[in-house]
């Protein structure tokens, strides 16, 4: 199993550029996140799903869009990059929510100039 | 804002010495959540207590939680190289949908 996977690893974008972020699981967990981590502070949540057709905001939303069409995939979207988006990205699962720990992929580290 | 905070924020041991770092946070939770990650990578699962946990033990890791002070605790003992790596607490405030708020972490080094 690869467990969870994140594409790009590693990105530079120009301010106002568009990109999406791939995250794929195939441990047939219903439970998605997206986080982002800035130097010297821990995960935010972005956006997260409890299944396959939803979504639902985290704490720092602003300036990102997700979808989750199949279960196994999360996207990430940036419609308009700007450098206070520039950050590491992690995708995350888990079997539920509540008690169960979160599978984390390896991250996409995101330049915006 | 972060729910979680962790002290210290860096700790320098040698190997074969117990690590210990705390993390407090502000509001009730269902249960607390402690990950570890290696320098460029992600996080990986520790231990996870639940709110009416007061100890739990994996392996060379002991996790307590007090929950009239807001805080936990994370020992490490026998302290191994490759225990070098930032440790996160993350709590999960319980509405079920497992939205963790991660601390900062605390930074351990750990030389041979």
């Amino acid at each position: 199993n690869a467990g969870v996977t994140q594409t790009p690893k590693f990105r530079v974008l120009k301010t106002g550029q568009s990109m999406t972020l791939l995250c794929a699981q195939d441990m047939n967990h219903e439970y998605m996140y997206w986080y982002r981590q800035d130097p010297g502070m821990g995960l935010r949540l972005i956006h997260y799903s409890v299944g396959e057709g939803t979504t639902a905001k985290g704490e720092v939303p602003d300036g990102y869009n997700v979808s989750r069409l199949k279960k196994q995939n999360f996207l990430l979207g940036l419609e308009s990059a700007a450098p206070s988006q520039t950050s590491v990205y992690f995708c995350a699962s888990s079997y539920a929510g509540g008690a169960y720990e979160q599978y984390f992929g390896p991250g996409t580290r995101l330049t915006v100039t | 804002s972060q729910q979680g905070e962790e002290d210290p924020q860096a700790l320098s041991i040698q190997e074969g010495e117990n690590a210990t770092m705390n993390c407090s946070y502000k509001t009730s939770i269902n249960n607390l959540q402690w990950y570890r990650q290696n320098s460029g990578r992600g996080l990986v699962h520790l231990i996870l207590i639940r709110s009416n946990e007061r100890e739990k033990h994996s392996g060379r890791l002991r996790v307590t939680l007090d929950t009239s002070k807001k805080s936990s605790s994370l020992l490490i003992t026998a302290s191994r190289a490759a225990d070098t790596a930032s440790y996160f607490c993350a709590t999960d405030a319980g509405d079920s949908w497992g939205k963790l708020q991660f601390g900062a972490g605390t930074q351990v080094v750990v030389t041979p």
